[in-house]
C-alpha cells in the first residue's frame, strides 16, 4: 500500500517567508508526527496529532510554527516569518495509535536563504 | 524534555563481525522503545520493536534493561548492507496522556569488506 508521502521534497525560500509543508500519511493511521531533523542529530518531535486534534505541541520551537490537521488525515506544517536556522529536513510520521511503531515520509528539506 | 543518548561512533567493524549498539534513557517510565536506520539522506525506517522479553528478527536481537535504563541492538554477521545510522526511540506518556517520542542522535555504523 502507499506509504507516507511529503510534498514538496525540496523548498528554497527567502528569510521573511512564509512556507507550508505538506503531509499525508498511511490510510486510517490514527496518529501524525511532525519532526525536524538537523545533520547528525535525530528527528526532533515537533507536535503529533490524534485524529484531528494537536495533542501535544510543545516541540514547536515558537509561535512562527503552526500545523493543522483539520479531517484527520493530510495535516500541514506552516511556518512563518522563516529564518535561516529554520532550514532543516522536516519528517512526518504515521502510526495506528499512540506508542505504535511509526512510518516516515521521505521528508521535505527545507532552506531559508 | 528527557534524554536519550546514544554514542554516534562511527563504529567501523569488518564483514562478518558481530556489532552491538546501546541507548540509555533517563525517564524509568518509558514505555515503548524501538530501533530504526536511517541511510544519508533518507528517511528513517523501522528496524524492530524492542519487548522487554527481548527480540529477535534473523540477524538482529533488541534487548531491554529496565533497571539499567538502556536498550541495546545487536548485529550478527555485520553485511556491507548494514551501513547506516542507527537511530534509537524511546516513548513516554505524560500525565495528561500526551505520548511524546523521543529519538537518540543516532549511532554511525560503516561495515568495510
Amino acid at each position: 500500500g502507499a506509504g507516507v508521502s511529503q510534498t514538496p521534497s525540496n523548498k528554497v525560500t527567502e528569510k521573511g517567508k512564509y512556507v507550508e509543508l505538506r503531509c499525508d500519511p498511511i490510510s486510517g493511521h490514527t496518529a501524525l508526527y511532525w519532526y525536524r531533523q538537523s545533520l547528525g542529530q535525530g528527528p526532533e518531535f515537533l507536535i503529533y496529532f490524534q485524529g484531528t486534534g494537536a495533542a501535544d505541541d510543545s516541540g514547536l520551537p515558537n509561535d512562527r510554527f503552526f500545523a493543522v490537521r483539520p479531517e484527520g488525515s493530510v495535516s500541514t506544517l506552516k511556518i512563518q516569518r522563516t529564518e535561516r536556522g529554520d532550514s532543516a529536513v522536516y519528517l512526518c510520521a504515521s502510526s495506528p495509535g499512540l506508542a505504535a511503531p511509526q512510518y516516515f515520509g521521505p521528508g521535505t528539506r527545507l532552506l531559508v536563504l | 524534555r528527557k534524554e536519550v543518548e546514544q554514542d554516534p561512533g562511527p563504529f567501523n567493524v569488518p564483514e562478518g563481525a558481530t556489532v552491538a549498539f546501546n541507548c540509555t534513557y533517563s525517564n524509568s517510565a518509558s514505555q515503548s522503545f524501538f530501533w530504526y536506520r536511517q541511510d544519508c539522506r533518507k528517511e528513517p525506517k523501522l528496524l524492530m520493536s524492542v519487548y522487554s522479553s527481548g527480540n529477535e528478527d534473523g540477524r538482529f536481537t533488541a534487548q531491554l534493561n529496565r533497571a539499567s535504563q538502556y536498550i541495546s541492538l545487536l548485529i550478527r554477521d555485520s553485511k556491507l548492507s548494514d551501513s547506516a545510522t542507527y537511530l534509537c526511540v524511546v516513548g513516554e506518556f505524560l500525565s495528561g496522556g500526551s505520548y511524546i517520542p523521543t529519538f537518540g542522535r543516532g549511532t554511525s555504523l560503516i561495515v568495510h569488506p
